[in-house]
């Protein structure tokens, strides 16, 4: 069965502090894909980022960077020097197959607060 | 611009009562789904449809259903069978394959009484 477990529910900074959100996940494929998404208060979520299993390579973008480790099962979501418009609830998802049918399975997000 | 158009953002409605969602994209994508969010519950899949005229069950599709007879749209009816259905509603699209990314559209905050 897969399965993505986010289990930070809320995180609460002040601005300029770097800051962690975790994701670890669950799947018996041998390809598959991870996801990052944003939710901010308008209640759109927001593509960030797409990793495929073949590929460990860390990746940044800005303040952003993320940490994908196959022999933890995790890919990790940093944020760097936080700032206000960080605020939103962050959702790890996975690309999973189940019953023959491609789908999305999306971890419970994290809530981070960033203080000014 | 491109996007994806979820009316109404707010729908009150009595219990007993069936209640259609809106959810429209301009984006030219094949595939289309709607999700369920609730409070500490992440995303539930309902309904998902890869192709104009067939759509397919998701994790929760109980007392829900759905239309696809248009690319551009894909409207949701909570049923008076759905037990709980206050929820925040989200309605997304993606070109065809299981890695596109999700497009979503802003949700709809329906509320039962």
């Amino acid at each position: 069965a897969q399965k993505v477990t986010q289990a930070q529910t809320e995180i609460s900074v002040v601005e300029k502090e770097d800051v962690t959100l975790d994701c670890v996940y669950e799947t018996r494929d041998t390809t598959y894909y991870l996801f990052w998404y944003k939710q901010p208060p308008s209640g759109e979520l927001v593509f960030l980022i797409r990793r495929n299993s073949f590929d460990e390579q860390n990746e940044i973008s800005g303040r952003y960077s993320w940490n994908f480790q196959k022999s933890t099962s995790s890919f990790n979501f940093t944020i760097t020097a936080s700032q206000v418009v960080d605020s939103a609830v962050y959702f790890c998802a996975l690309s999973g197959r189940s019953y023959n049918t491609d789908k999305l399975i999306f971890g419970t997000g994290t809530r981070l607060q960033v203080f000014p | 611009d491109g996007g994806i158009t979820q009316s109404p953002k707010y729908l009150f409605r009595k219990e007993g009562q069936n209640v259609t969602l809106s959810c429209e994209q301009n984006l030219n994508h094949d595939a289309m789904y709607w999700y369920r969010q609730d409070p500490g519950q992440g995303l539930r899949l309902i309904y998902y449809s890869q192709i104009v005229n067939d759509f397919q069950k998701g994790d929760i599709a109980e007392g829900y259903s759905v239309s696809r007879e248009k690319k551009e749209s894909f409207p949701l009816t909570v049923t008076s069978a759905q037990k709980n259905p206050t929820a925040f509603y989200l309605c997304a699209s993606s070109t065809a394959g299981r890695n596109s990314p999700l497009h979503f559209g802003n949700g709809t905050r329906l509320t039962v009484t």
